[in-house]
């Protein structure tokens, strides 16, 4: 059972362009909701995250926006760069043990 | 302030081998965590720990085992390694019970062959 379903699985955008990545989750013992960033060779690290009683939070070029009714939340990323460039994984966390469940993974590709 | 140290880097086992993949933070955090991520997917969740002395298997435990003797070190082992095993592994330590972002390590790949 898949309980962290993310699209696309491949994104290519153009520099200055927005970026949007989607998540949906199953499960109502979520309690937190990043999103985590990698680059190749390195391990994930943490862009932007929300708490539920919030519908979107804003960090620079990142927003995040959450439905809560719809179990969905997805990843903004505004004036897009090539730096940009990586691999990005929602990854909400249960409510007990603080454990991370992943989404499969977006790649991200910025080009100049 | 190193973060998480995961060693080694990397590490070609044969079949049936066993190892202990190394993972210690100095950032006194109470939660650590151990992944895996296969080519192309997230990461899965092996074992993680609240504490010294606490363990719990998380979504993939099979073929795998840990100790949390210390706050600051917990090792994952392998024993009879098998070719499903290759993979890339993840220590990550968490001060905060969800709320807190997690610190990754550089990540440990293992090759079985």
């Amino acid at each position: 059972q898949q309980q962290v379903k993310q699209s696309p699985q491949s994104l290519i955008v153009q520099k200055g362009g927005i970026s949007i990545i989607n998540c949906a989750y199953e499960n109502t013992a979520f309690d937190y909701f990043p999103w985590y960033q990698q680059f190749p060779g390195k391990g994930p690290a943490l862009l932007i995250a929300i708490r539920p009683d919030v519908s979107e939070k804003k960090e620079g070029r990142f927003t995040i926006s959450f439905n809560k009714s719809a179990k969905q939340f997805s990843l903004h990323i505004m004036d897009s760069q090539p730096g940009d460039s990586a691999t990005y994984f929602c990854a909400p966390v249960y409510n007990q043990g603080g454990k991370l469940i992943f989404g499969q993974g977006t790649e991200l590709s910025v080009k100049p | 302030n190193a973060g998480v140290t995961q060693t080694p880097k990397f590490r070609i086992l044969k079949i049936g081998q066993s190892m202990t993949l190394q993972c210690t933070q100095d950032m006194n955090h109470n939660y650590m965590y151990w992944y895996r991520q296969d080519p192309g997917m997230g990461l899965k969740l092996i074992y993680y720990s609240v504490g010294a002395g606490i363990t719990d298997k998380g979504e993939v435990p099979n073929g795998y085992n840990v100790s949390r003797s210390t706050t600051e070190d917990f090792p994952l082992r392998l024993e009879l390694a098998a070719p499903s095993q290759t993979s890339v592994y993840f220590c990550a330590s968490s001060y905060l019970e969800g709320a807190g972002g997690y610190t990754f390590g550089s990540g440990t790949r293992l090759t079985v062959v």
